[in-house]
């Protein structure tokens, strides 16, 4: 079945560090990707997607993530992180048109001062 | 445009009582999802609905559990009797055709004493 992975279900930083959250897909068919984040007690909310086109895809919040087929991947990153970024973040594909989309387990980013 | 909206943000019931809680998908938007979430079970998908006929509902927990979409607009899901292992924040999310990313409410945080 296809699925997506998110390595690392907590994932912790400084403030002003890298933040790198990892998605990996399982299928030799590359799907439609999405991150999105949750902030407490709120839905979630779209931070990027790639469907076509250019691999490297820039989001809100400067975030961006950078599509892999060789690897089957789709890591989050942002440059430096900033206190405002913690949340949960989700990992999503979705193979056909029409179809729902498939989440990852989430990963829980806490950013330390 | 006002987003995906739900009804209530929070809903507090006792063991045993009926409970509707409602979603109005973005205006425009063809396909309506509900998850459930929960710390134990991370998101969970229950039911989606294509131009408003249920597709899937093989999320759905039990038959306690019961979703309607009888137009565009508005959508129900609704727990007869509730339990409280139903406890929970409950989305709504809409898509429309072409665009594969989902849109998500603000969820309704229900608890079940």
């Amino acid at each position: 079945a296809q699925s997506v992975t998110q390595l690392g279900s907590h994932v912790s930083v400084s403030e002003g560090a890298l933040v790198l959250l990892r998605c990996n897909y399982s299928s030799s068919v590359p799907p439609y990707l999405f991150w999105y984040v949750q902030y407490p007690n709120q839905g979630l909310q779209l931070l990027l997607k790639y469907t076509t086109g250019a691999t490297l895809v820039k989001g809100i919040n400067g975030f961006e993530a950078e599509f892999k087929k060789s690897e089957t991947s789709f890591h989050l990153t942002k440059p430096s992180a900033h206190m405002s970024d913690a949340a949960e973040y989700f990992c999503a594909a979705s193979w056909t048109s029409g179809s729902r989309l498939t989440f990852g387990e989430g990963t829980q980013l806490t950013v330390n001062p | 445009d006002a987003g995906v909206i739900q009804s209530p943000r929070h809903e507090v019931t006792e063991m045993g009582q009926e409970v509707t809680l409602r979603c109005k998908p973005i205006s425009g938007h063809n396909s309506l999802f509900w998850y459930r979430q929960t710390m134990m079970r991370g998101l969970e998908l229950l039911i989606y609905f294509n131009n408003n006929v249920p597709i899937d509902d093989s999320g759905m927990p039990e038959d306690r559990f019961s979703a309607k979409m009888p137009n565009a607009s508005f959508s129900t899901l609704k727990i007869q009797p509730s339990e409280p292992r139903d406890s929970a924040v409950y989305f709504c999310a809409s898509r429309t055709t072409g665009n594969y990313g989902y849109t998500f409410g603000s969820g309704t945080r229900l608890t079940v004493v």
